[in-house]
């Protein structure tokens, strides 16, 4: 099992570039998360999907659009990437969304610099 | 490594110890907490997690210890190794919403 899996693991991107980064999971987990952490900041929701076909806002969404492709794998993009978006990117999968279901596995994280 | 560690509460201590870090979590309707741990340039890893309708809850060198009158959780580690150097936070969750994290301690290990 290798839990959960990001690609790629380094980007460096210009001003206005976009970008897709990929994530899949092999736990047969119903939700997935995107996250971005910061440093002081703690790690930030982007966008969520607690079941295949169902894809949620958190915390901070905008500049970023999501794909729940399949129940494996869920995809994070950046149409126009800026500066403000550099930043550590975690996928997460738990077996269910919310309460005791909602162990939380993380993947090792895509290190993005915006220039 | 990255400085996700910037300006968090640190605790220091010296190998063979036993460390406490404590949590304050916010929503009295939380009913699940985890404790992660995240070492330099990795993602979070989970360590224990405890319900609502327990109190105390150990593991392998760990104790988490959930306290619901103050809304406090704290998690111990028992002869505490340089290996245990991490930043680590606490996580809490409802029946009806997702996990949402604190900012964490960075622990530090001296040989």
């Amino acid at each position: 099992n290798a839990g959960v899996t990001q690609t790629p693991k380094f980007q460096v991107l210009k001003t206005g570039q976009s970008m897709t980064l990929q994530c899949a999971q092999d736990m047969n987990h119903n939700s997935m998360y995107w996250y971005r952490q910061d440093p002081g900041m703690g790690l930030r929701l982007i966008y969520y999907s607690a079941s295949e076909g169902t894809t949620d806002k958190g915390e901070v969404p905008n500049g970023y659009n999501v794909s729940r492709l399949n129940k494996r794998e869920f995809s994070l993009r950046l149409e126009s990437a800026a500066p403000s978006q550099t930043s550590v990117y975690f996928c997460a999968s738990s077996e269910d969304f919310g309460g005791s279901g909602d162990t939380q596995y993380f993947g090792p994280g895509t290190r993005l610099t915006v220039l | 490594g990255e400085s996700v560690g910037l300006h968090l509460p640190t605790l220091s201590v010296q190998e063979g110890d036993n460390s406490i870090i404590n949590c304050a979590y916010s929503n009295s309707a939380s009913d699940y907490f985890i404790w992660y741990k995240q070492e330099s340039g990795k993602g979070p890893q989970f360590i224990i997690d405890i319900r609502s309708n327990m109190d105390k809850r150990q593991g392998q060198r760990v104790t988490v210890l959930l306290n619901k009158t103050v809304k406090h959780l704290s998690l111990q580690i028992a002869a505490t190794q340089p290996g245990d150097s991490a930043v680590y936070f606490c996580a809490e969750a409802s029946g009806y919403s997702t996990l949402t994290f604190g900012k964490g301690t960075m622990l530090l290990v001296s040989p």
